[in-house]
């Protein structure tokens, strides 16, 4: 069965730090894709950032970058020069792609607070 | 970015009510999705749509339902509202070129 895990509840970052956020992942099925999602207490979920698992590099959208390591099966988000409104809850989801529903998983997430 | 409303925000009801939680998007997505998500917790999969007149349930088991007369309005409708629906719903629908999911502002019920 797919599975998303999360191992950090909580983090702390200095303003205009640089963070790290963990995500791992559990399929047999070759073809899946990855998602971060934030959430502000607005409760929105806002999309971040998304990699395919045959994807050659790396995907970046501005700040946000996601480490992707497919034989450790780890999708770690890096947010560089972090903001104040960067505070939020911050999830990982994974979608299989080759799967006959290609409904998304999510992790627990992990709770993002940014010092000022 | 994904134009995807949900009304209303916030609900407060008591126990039997019946309510219906509206979502809709105007991107002409095929796919749709409703999420429970406890305060500080994951998301669950309630019910799923592929299209018109398709509704399947999701992974967490839900005495929800939903309806999907037209592509653009999936709501959900619960027929005897408990204190355990209490959590937030979301609503989402699956950009067809990048196969992302978009997510609307969400529904806060709250059930006394």
């Amino acid at each position: 069965a797919q599975k998303i895990t999360q191992t950090q509840p909580g983090m702390f970052v200095q303003e205009k730090e640089a963070v790290t956020l963990d995500c791992t992942y559990d399929t047999s099925d070759p073809s899946y894709g990855l998602f971060w999602y934030k959430q502000p207490s607005s409760g929105e979920m806002i999309f971040l950032i998304y990699q395919g698992s045959y994807d050659q590099q790396n995907a970046t959208e501005g700040r946000y970058s996601l480490n992707f390591q497919k034989a450790r099966k780890s999708a770690n988000l890096v947010i560089s020069a972090s903001q104040l409104g960067d505070s939020a809850m911050y999830f990982c989801a994974m979608r299989d792609i080759g799967g006959s529903q290609g409904n998304l998983i999510f992790g627990k997430g992990t709770k993002l607070s940014v010092k000022p | 970015e994904a134009d995807i409303y949900q009304t209303p925000r916030y609900l407060v009801i008591g126990t039997g009510k019946k309510i219906t939680l509206e979502c809709s998007q105007t991107m002409g997505h095929d796919k749709m999705y409703w999420y429970q998500q406890d305060p500080g917790m994951e998301l669950h999969l309630i019910h799923y749509s592929y299209g018109v007149n398709s509704t399947e349930k999701g992974d967490l088991s839900s005495e929800s339902t939903v309806s999907r007369i037209r592509t653009e309005h999936f709501p959900l409708t619960l027929e005897s509202a408990r204190p355990s629906h209490t959590s937030q719903y979301l609503c989402a629908s699956r950009d067809r070129v990048r196969e992302t999911q978009y997510f609307g502002p969400g529904t806060r019920l709250l059930v006394l």
